[in-house]
């Protein structure tokens, strides 16, 4: 079955430091999200991308995150200049563009910045 | 503005005994409500969705939920729980049942069973 992954499953970054983690939506999907959970909160939306661009974001989503997608297959989530709150999992999702949009999501990336 | 409740962050049953995990959402307009589940080293995994066609929702794994909007609630469950059932169970709520469209999550209920 079709999954999204995610790479690194961990990385610790020092502060200021700059980070990208990755994701490789499902083949077919052509809308790609980006939400986080700090430890102990709530899964916290950041971003949709659609068509190359923003769809919707969060307030959470500052000008120190970006997104992308390089090439054909991966979408990366971009933090300039991380800070100790930005200390989170950090979960990749994809959906079809049709219908209701069900989103599939990754395994999670678990960002500690020191 | 939408937001999601779950009462209980962990809830504990045994083996075969029913489960019930509690979602309280707010909307100001008809939401579109989920459960996904979590298994440890994996990704959030879709259960079910209400998407307004029918109250009572059937998911997989034997679980279903029911949509009550004089409660405002979307209460997940299953009849008898099984070793395999403990994992971590997200609520969501969106505004649309449309691609693109942010989840509004709760804080999650971790679910143990006993044998």
């Amino acid at each position: 079955e079709p999954e999204v992954t995610q790479t690194p499953s961990h990385q610790v970054t020092q502060m200021g430091q700059e980070v990208i983690l990755r994701c490789v939506p499902i083949s077919n999907h052509l809308y790609f999200y980006w939400y986080r959970q700090i430890l102990g909160q709530k899964v916290e939306f950041l971003v949709s991308f659609y068509n190359n661009e923003i769809s919707e974001k969060s307030e959470i989503f500052d000008d120190q995150f970006s997104v992308e997608r390089p090439d054909g297959s991966n979408f990366t989530l971009k933090i300039r200049s991380t800070k100790l709150e930005d200390s989170a999992m950090y979960f990749c999702a994809s959906s079809e563009a049709r219908g209701g949009g069900t989103q599939y999501f990754g395994p999670g990336t678990r960002l500690l910045v020191l | 503005a939408q937001s999601v409740t779950q009462l209980g962050s962990h809830v504990s049953v045994s083996e075969g005994a029913l489960v019930l995990l509690r979602c309280n959402y707010s909307s100001s307009v008809p939401p579109y409500l989920f459960w996904y589940v979590q298994y440890p080293n994996q990704g959030l995994q879709l259960l079910l969705k209400y998407t307004s066609a029918a109250t009572l929702v059937k998911g997989i794994n034997g679980f279903e939920a029911e949509f009550k909007k004089s409660e405002t609630s979307f209460h997940l469950t299953k009849p008898s729980a099984h070793m395999s059932d403990a994992a971590e169970y997200f609520c969501a709520v969106s505004e649309f049942n449309q691609a693109g469209t942010a989840l509004i999550f709760g804080k999650g209920t971790t679910l143990s069973v006993s044998s």
